[in-house]
């Protein structure tokens, strides 16, 4: 079946580590997105790319880095410079083209905390 | 800059009465309207979207959502609920694609359904 697949699933890391979160879809969709979930403060957009080799910040890049080698794969390095790193992690994609309003569809998501 | 407020923080609805969730949004342009559902420790769901045309929109699971472009508002409705529509609901707004490309979708804070029995 087509979708996003996001692991792991729960991830522990500790003060002053990388860690990186995968992400792949096969859904053929050129956009990828990650997003941050915190209690009480919905979705923040952290990093997007509209094609390969090609990405942009969001609102809260600081301490986050991604790349984008492969169409269906994003990865999201969370650095030890993000000093509030706990949070649930979703990342998503869209078709691209000339049609407005692209729908985004998202994975299940990882947790990460910092131990 | 484009923003989406949902008013309530909570809901409690008991099983077989109707639901109305509230969404505010603040964009200068033509707005793409979505409503997303999420289940604890789960992703996103896509309930229903609205780009154009017809200002009533019909998505899954029996909910619809309706467009009032002089209120910004972008409502979400549900004539009957059900123990399993509990869950965290979540109104966005998207400019599309602009010169630049996509650049996601800005969220409301969500709203948590709360089904009585």
């Amino acid at each position: 079946d087509g979708g996003i697949t996001q692991s792991p699933k729960y991830l522990f890391r500790k003060e002053g580590q990388n860690v990186t979160l995968s992400c792949e879809q096969n859904l053929n969709h050129d956009a990828m997105y990650w997003y941050r979930q915190d209690p009480g403060q919905g979705l923040r957009l952290i990093y997007y790319s509209q094609i390969v080799n090609d990405f942009q910040k969001g609102d809260i890049a600081e301490g986050y880095s991604v790349s984008r080698e492969k169409k269906e794969s994003f990865p999201l390095t969370v650095t030890s410079a993000q000093k509030n790193p706990t949070a649930f992690y979703l990342c998503a994609s869209s078709t691209q083209g000339n049609l407005l309003g692209n729908t985004i569809y998202f994975g299940e998501g990882s947790w990460l905390t910092v131990v | 800059a484009q923003s989406v407020t949902q008013p309530d923080i909570h809901i409690t609805v008991s099983e077989g009465a109707s639901l109305e969730l509230r969404c505010n949004y603040s964009y200068g342009a033509t707005p793409y309207l979505f409503w997303y559902v999420q289940s604890p420790g789960q992703g996103l769901q896509l309930l229903l979207k609205y780009f154009s045309g017809d200002t009533l929109v019909q998505g899954i699971k029996g909910f619809e959502a309706e467009f009032k472009r002089s209120q910004s508002s972008f409502n979400l409705r549900k004539p009957s609920v059900h123990w399993s529509d509990a869950a965290e609901y979540f109104c966005a707004v998207g400019q599309g694609y602009t010169g630049g490309g996509a650049d996601g979708l800005t969220f409301g804070k969500g709203t948590h359904l709360i089904i009585q029995p």
